[in-house]
């Protein structure tokens, strides 16, 4: 079936580390998000490409790196720079391209739990 | 910048009864979408229903509609013949017409719990 993989689930990890959060879909679509979801703070976008090769920097994107190295995949890296991390991570992506018909939809995968000791 | 609050954060209703979400934005564009998605316990998000703005028609998608009132910034999703499976949080968004990617703003979120 076609959607998105977030791996792992559940992530713990010691402060000063890095951690490398997993999205994969199947989708074929070209575009692809990271959103951190906070309680009470709904979903905030973290980086987002539409393209391979290509991203840019959502609102929150300090202490965070991605890359797009493949359509299919869009990691999401955690760094030691990131003072808050612990949070859950949403990755979506959207069939829809920059001058083409509006849909807003996006599509989620089931997100990553990330828990700092 | 656009903002987009819910100012419920629990909201509870009887099986088979109606329920209101409210969200309000603000924007100082004209054209623009608005968004109601479901985040069900599995986490898995969904979207319910889409507003395009320069529509004066409410959307409708079965049990679900909107209430979009634009001079007001307002826009509410009415779930009529609530259901167990309906509970879920859900969370109002905005896109600008004028943004080159799919870039969504979301509220808070109201959590509904739907009783037996």
């Amino acid at each position: 079936d076609g959607g998105i993989t977030q791996s792992p689930k559940y992530l713990f990890r010691k402060e000063g580390q890095n951690v490398t959060l997993s999205c994969e879909q199947n989708l074929n679509h070209d575009a692809m998000y990271w959103y951190r979801q906070d309680p009470g703070q709904g979903l905030r976008l973290i980086y987002y490409s539409q393209i391979v090769n290509d991203f840019q920097k959502g609102d929150i994107a300090e202490g965070y790196s991605v890359s797009r190295e493949k359509k299919e995949s869009f990691p999401l890296t955690v760094t030691s720079a990131q003072k808050n991390p612990t949070a859950f991570y949403l990755c979506a992506s959207s069939i829809e391209l920059a001058g083409g018909p509006i849909t807003g939809e996006l599509f989620f995968g089931e997100g990553s739990r990330l828990t700092v000791l | 910048a656009q903002t987009v609050t819910q100012s419920q954060p629990e909201m509870s209703v009887q099986e088979a009864e109606t329920v209101t979400l409210s969200c309000t934005y603000d924007t100082s564009e004209s054209d623009y979408y608005l968004f109601w998605y479901k985040q069900p316990p599995s986490r898995q998000m969904i979207l319910v229903i889409r507003q395009e703005a320069y529509k004066q028609q409410n959307a409708t998608e079965n049990r679900f509609s909107v209430n979009f009132q634009k001079a007001a910034k307002s826009f509410s999703l009415k779930i009529s013949d609530s259901q167990l499976g309906d509970a879920a949080m859900y969370f109002c968004a905005y896109r600008s017409a004028s943004d080159a990617g799919n870039m969504l703003t979301f509220g808070g979120g109201t959590r509904l719990m739907v009783k037996p």
